[in-house]
């Protein structure tokens, strides 16, 4: 398995464009995370989804940020406009139910989107 | 609300030799998942070691082992004979078994250093 994959692994951009991260899970997993990284903030949780639905989405820090999951191999995150202080590294993760049957496993990251917004 | 500390911001461990990372929770929960999880300077993030907590017997992979001590609320890491390949930054997670309910939370992080 190719493990989770996002792209790109580097995007510069302008404050005010839109950006659009993308990430594909492992195959046969049926939840999907989407993480931010700063060294102010450490590591926080954005969004998840279970099934391609969203769960939880108390993590987005405002309007500008959105995501979705089309279906189960694919997601995008995306901001719009972009600021500086959107400049961060994005993670995507994937994990599946275990065995007892109704709670989420190990998740795996994906090598993550390092964005810069001048 | 479940929370995770690490205590040591900054470790060093010369090559060879054996590193304890600290962390502990807080939870009210009797089950749950804790994990380790290294990341190199690519960023990328590697499950290390994984411990359930219904499990008595503390994780081990390869020279990775934990020291899980559910009374205490203690998850520590041992790195038995540190290679340079280990230098990379470590986050102690808690994952909750309550149902519907899904989030990682991780610890700030512990910045490990080994030296040649």
């Amino acid at each position: 398995d190719a493990g989770v994959i996002q792209s790109p692994r580097h995007e510069v951009t302008e404050m005010g464009q839109e950006v659009t991260l993308r990430c594909k899970p492992i195959s046969g997993h049926d939840y999907l995370f989407w993480y931010r990284q700063t060294m102010m903030r450490g590591l926080e949780l954005l969004i998840y989804f279970n099934n391609n639905v969203p769960i939880d989405d108390s993590g987005m820090p405002e309007d500008r940020f959105s995501a979705k999951m089309p279906n189960a191999s694919f997601s995008t995150l995306k901001i719009q406009p972009s600021e500086p202080r959107d400049s961060a590294v994005y993670f995507c993760a994937s994990s599946s139910r275990t065995a007892r049957g109704y709670q989420t496993d190990t998740q795996y990251f994906g090598p993550g989107t390092r964005l810069t917004v001048l | 609300a479940q929370t995770v500390t690490q205590s040591q911001p900054e470790m060093s461990v010369q090559e060879a030799e054996t590193v304890t990372l600290s962390c502990t929770y807080d939870t009210s929960e009797s089950d749950y998942y804790l994990f380790w999880y290294k990341q190199p300077p690519s960023r990328q993030m590697i499950l290390v070691i994984r411990q359930e907590a219904y499990k008595q017997q503390n994780a081990t992979e390869n020279r990775f082992s934990v020291n899980f001590q559910k009374a205490a609320k203690s998850f520590s890491l041992k790195i038995s004979d540190s290679q340079l390949g280990d230098a990379a930054m470590y986050f102690c997670a808690y994952r909750t078994l309550r149902p519907s309910y899904d989030k990682v939370i991780f610890g700030p992080g512990t910045s490990l250093s080994v030296i040649p």
